[in-house]
Parts: structure tokens; C-alpha cells; sequence
């Protein structure tokens, strides 16, 4: 089954250990995405990968870590978390962008919560 | 400055009454837009693309380039209907970052 999958769905930590969320996609996708869902704020944008070895920094990266060694795999990473990232993470990926024929059109993890006491 | 803007950040109507979610986009090149959809408890998936120009769960949404919007209409709502809407904006012309808008939430009153 074609999926986008993230790991873990949930975990509790506490501020300053760091922590690995894992995104994984099985479509040969080139381009992936990181993003944080909080109440009233909606969908922010943290990182994203054009391709292997191409990242770039979304809206809201303070904080996170990204790595693109592999197609298939787009790990975030929280170097110190801290409360202000407890949060609904999203990891979305897409056959490409700046391309038409639904070849931009994102599929998305089940999400990843996250909470940072 | 290219950008999204979802005016409301919650919708609440009536079953039966029309609903109309609003979208704005600023772009200065030939973007596609997109309607994605969170339901309750499950995982953000695409409603419907511009470009295909379809009815989805009796959803429209028409181009304005005009007015640079994207507004998302249904008739009569449903009580299924209540999620949460983002509209999203990816470009056409350059392999660039797909851009989304902050979100409205839809709920529908019995």
C-alpha cells in the first residue's frame, strides 16, 4: 500500500533530550515535508526536500534538524526540545512540485504527537 | 510575497444552509490550488485540485484569477462536512514548495 509512514504516533519527553521522528515513504517521491499543527495556528510549514540532499527551511524551523540521505526517508530531528514544541507533526510527501497531472499533490502521515514537559 | 490567506479560522452553519470557505492567494506565477481536508481523528487528505475542475462530496471550488481566489462552496452542508479546510497553493512554473494557508474550521449545527 502506497503510504507515507511516521514514527512514533505519540511520545512524551522532557525538555532538552533529544528525540528522532522518523517519516518514511514508499512512492519514490521526491519531495517531502515537515509540519506542525498547533490549535488556532493551523499548518506551519518546518522544513522541506525538493530531492535527496536538497533541503530548505519552511516557516518555522527554530529548533529542528532535517536530513535527506535517502529518497525514501526524511527524518526530523529535535536537537533540545523544548515545551514550544509540543505539537501535532506532519510528514507529507509528493511525486514533485512544479509539476501538474497530480504529481504536486501531497499525501501525508498519520501524524505524530508530540509533548515536551 | 507568496502567500495563502484563509480569512476565517472557524465556519459555523447550519445543516442544510450553503457554505462557502474562503481563500485568497498572492503569486506571482501560475500556481495550482488546492482544497486539503482534515477529518476528525484522521489524517489530512486532498478534497479537490483546480485544475481537474471537479465536484467532490458535493465541493466546488472555482478559480478566480482576477480576484486570486479560491473559494470553496457546497450547497446544502452536511453534518459529515465538519473538518478542518486548507487551502494550498503549489507552483506551476518552478519546483517549489507547495504553500499552505493558516486553516478554517468547518462545524455544522444540526
Amino acid at each position: 500500500e502506497a503510504q507515507v509512514t511516521q514514527n512514533p504516533r505519540y511520545l512524551i519527553t522532557v525538555t532538552g533530550k533529544k528525540l528522532t521522528v522518523t517519516c518514511s515513504q514508499n512512492m519514490n517521491h521526491e519531495y517531502m515535508s515537515w509540519y506542525r499543527q498547533d490549535p488556532g495556528l493551523g499548518l506551519r510549514q518546518i522544513y522541506y526536500s525538493m530531492n535527496v540532499e536538497v533541503t530548505d527551511k519552511g516557516d518555522v524551523p527554530e529548533g529542528y534538524k532535517v536530513s535527506r540521505k535517502e529518497k525514501r526517508n526524511f527524518p526530523l530531528i529535535l536537537e533540545s526540545p523544548s515545551p514550544n514544541q509540543t505539537s501535532l507533526y506532519f510528514c507529507a510527501s509528493s511525486l514533485r512540485q512544479g509539476a501538474r497531472s497530480g504529481a504536486n499533490v501531497l499525501t501525508f502521515g498519520a501524524g505524530s504527537r508530540l509533548t515536551v514537559l | 510575497a507568496q502567500r495563502v490567506t484563509q480569512p476565517e479560522k472557524l465556519l459555523s452553519v447550519f445543516k442544510g444552509a450553503p457554505v462557502e470557505l474562503k481563500c485568497n492567494y498572492s503569486y506571482s506565477g501560475s500556481p495550482e490550488l488546492f482544497w486539503y481536508v482534515q477529518y476528525s481523528r484522521q489524517r489530512l487528505q486532498l478534497l479537490l485540485r483546480h485544475i481537474s475542475r471537479e465536484s467532490i462530496k458535493g465541493f466546488t471550488a472555482d478559480l478566480n484569477k482576477g480576484e486570486t481566489s479560491f473559494h470553496l462552496k457546497k450547497p446544502f452542508a452536511q453534518e459529515e462536512d465538519s473538518a478542518m479546510y486548507y487551502c494550498a497553493l503549489s507552483p506551476l512554473s518552478s519546483a517549489s514548495k507547495i504553500i499552505f494557508g493558516s486553516g478554517t474550521r468547518l462545524s455544522i449545527r444540526p
